[in-house]
């Protein structure tokens, strides 16, 4: 596709219930990333794909976060167990990072709103 | 330890105009820099970068200026228009880094 997409754009959850939130990078990019933001408050970094390994993934907040990418494409952010402090915008982003090892620039997906109750 | 602050959480101009966005920084290893606008209900667009062996990036009215030494890192926008208003992020990675590390954000207000 033309950028990266996210599903679902909004998910309402009771607390202890797990969610699952997809994201489709744009084509051909071999890294994917997920951050989290909370309200009010800047972006924060959970985990780091390249390709289908994650080399990164030092900002998942507890185990009741996981995620996977399959085929080089397609992500999934699982998070078990929902707690209210869970709530925020998990917004997914894709890059050509290494690239030419100058920095590559990331495009972001319009996230998903999880609001635990 | 916050390595990205954004000290100004929101910022006021009349439309026509400069406005300066300010992002400073203490990790010496970021090499790639970039400001991201994000409105309401929408991610981050990416809006200009710069890399480390610069100092100056433009882009029509926008312009990021870096002052490594300083570890300093500023959006110029010229002339400001009311389509302007948004959050906007600096954000810093590189060659050694996957992730960018985001500031807080500078809420941007450009009045007509």
């Amino acid at each position: 596709g033309a950028g990266v997409s996210q599903s679902p754009s909004n998910k309402v959850t009771e607390k202890g219930k797990d969610v699952e939130l997809r994201c489709d990078p744009i084509s051909g990019h071999t890294a994917l990333y997920w951050y989290r933001q909370r309200l009010g408050q800047g972006l924060e970094f959970l985990i780091y794909f390249q390709g289908n390994s994650a080399p990164d993934k030092s900002g998942l907040p507890s185990d009741r976060f996981s995620a996977e990418r399959t085929g080089e494409s397609v992500s999934t952010l699982t998070i078990q167990r929902t707690q209210q402090e869970d709530s925020a915008v998990y917004l997914c982003a894709s890059s050509n990072f290494p690239g030419q090892g100058l920095g590559e620039t990331q495009y972001f997906g319009p996230g998903t709103r999880l609001l635990v109750l | 330890d916050q390595q990205v602050k954004q000290n100004s959480p929101s910022l006021s101009v009349q439309e026509g105009r400069i406005s300066i966005l300010n992002c400073d920084y203490t990790n010496s290893m970021f090499d790639y820099f970039l400001w991201y606008k994000k409105y309401p209900a929408e991610g981050p667009t990416f809006l200009i970068s710069i890399s480390s062996i610069k100092d100056k990036n433009e882009d029509g009215r926008f312009t990021v200026f870096l002052n490594k030494s300083a570890k300093h890192l500023s959006l110029h926008i010229v002339p400001s228009q009311p389509g302007d208003s948004a959050v906007y992020f600096c954000a810093l990675g590189g060659t050694s880094y996957g992730k960018l590390t985001f500031g807080q954000g500078t809420i941007l207000t450009v009045h007509p």
